[in-house]
């Protein structure tokens, strides 16, 4: 079974990075792939890294993603004021035969 | 322009059911797996139902098992969720989701932009 643990919030200044992990709880912690989702308000979701660490086009790379051991992390550099939104990890779980996503994190540009 | 495009949600009361109807335009749905995933303040985001192309595979979380069916019709371009003995925990946005290979990977591409549903008597 797999659990994402996500941090409720974090913040940044314009122009800062910041990272969002996401901690990964599985069985097959090995197998399993990550995907990161952003939802500004009053919008549905948007595909943001896929498989880890891959950019679907149309995405800035100004957002990078990388997973190491227990925990996948969604980098942003150069923050920007569009960049205030929730952001997502998910993954699908062979086992259960699930999805599961994590509780998301606001990100707040100061 | 790919889009999806929920529709049918609206206020039910607890024990009631409701259908939800997903819209597929701009690209060959028959092509694609599909997911509804709902969401609320409290809980986030939750998936809640998976089907194949053909619709022979189909997955449920075990909040939804047993009161809610997905079924597909690929000549309509149309996906579907069946809700039954909803309670108060099923008031959500519901949205469908594509996913973008062949299998179960939760790598939702393209979203609806989600329909509400009000469980209340």
């Amino acid at each position: 079974q797999s659990v994402l643990t996500q941090p409720p919030s974090a913040s940044g200044t314009p122009g800062q990075r910041v990272t969002i992990s996401c901690s990964v709880s599985a069985s097959n912690i090995g197998s399993t792939f990550i995907n990161w989702f952003q939802q500004v308000p009053g919008a549905a979701p948007k595909l943001l890294i896929y498989s880890n660490n891959q950019r679907p086009s149309g995405v800035p790379d100004r957002f990078s993603g990388s997973k190491s051991g227990t925990s996948a992390s969604l980098a942003i550099s150069g923050l920007q004021s569009e960049d205030e939104a929730d952001y997502f990890c998910a993954t699908w779980d062979d086992s259960l035969n699930a999805g599961v996503f994590g509780g998301g994190t606001k990100v707040t540009v100061l | 322009q790919e889009q999806l495009a929920e529709s049918g949600g609206g206020l039910v009361t607890p024990g009631g059911s409701l259908r939800l109807s997903c819209l597929a335009s701009g690209f060959n749905f028959n092509n694609y797996y599909m997911s509804w995933i709902r969401q609320t303040p409290e809980k986030g985001l939750e998936w809640i139902a998976y089907i194949s192309t053909t619709s022979r595979t189909v997955y449920y979380a075990d909040s939804v098992k047993g009161r809610f069916t997905v079924s597909r019709d690929n000549s309509k371009k149309s996906l579907f969720l069946q809700l039954t003995g909803v309670t108060v925990d099923d008031t959500a946005i519901y949205f469908c989701a594509r996913e973008p290979v062949v299998f179960p990977a939760a790598r939702f591409d393209l979203w609806g932009q989600g329909t509400p549903v009000t469980v209340s008597s």
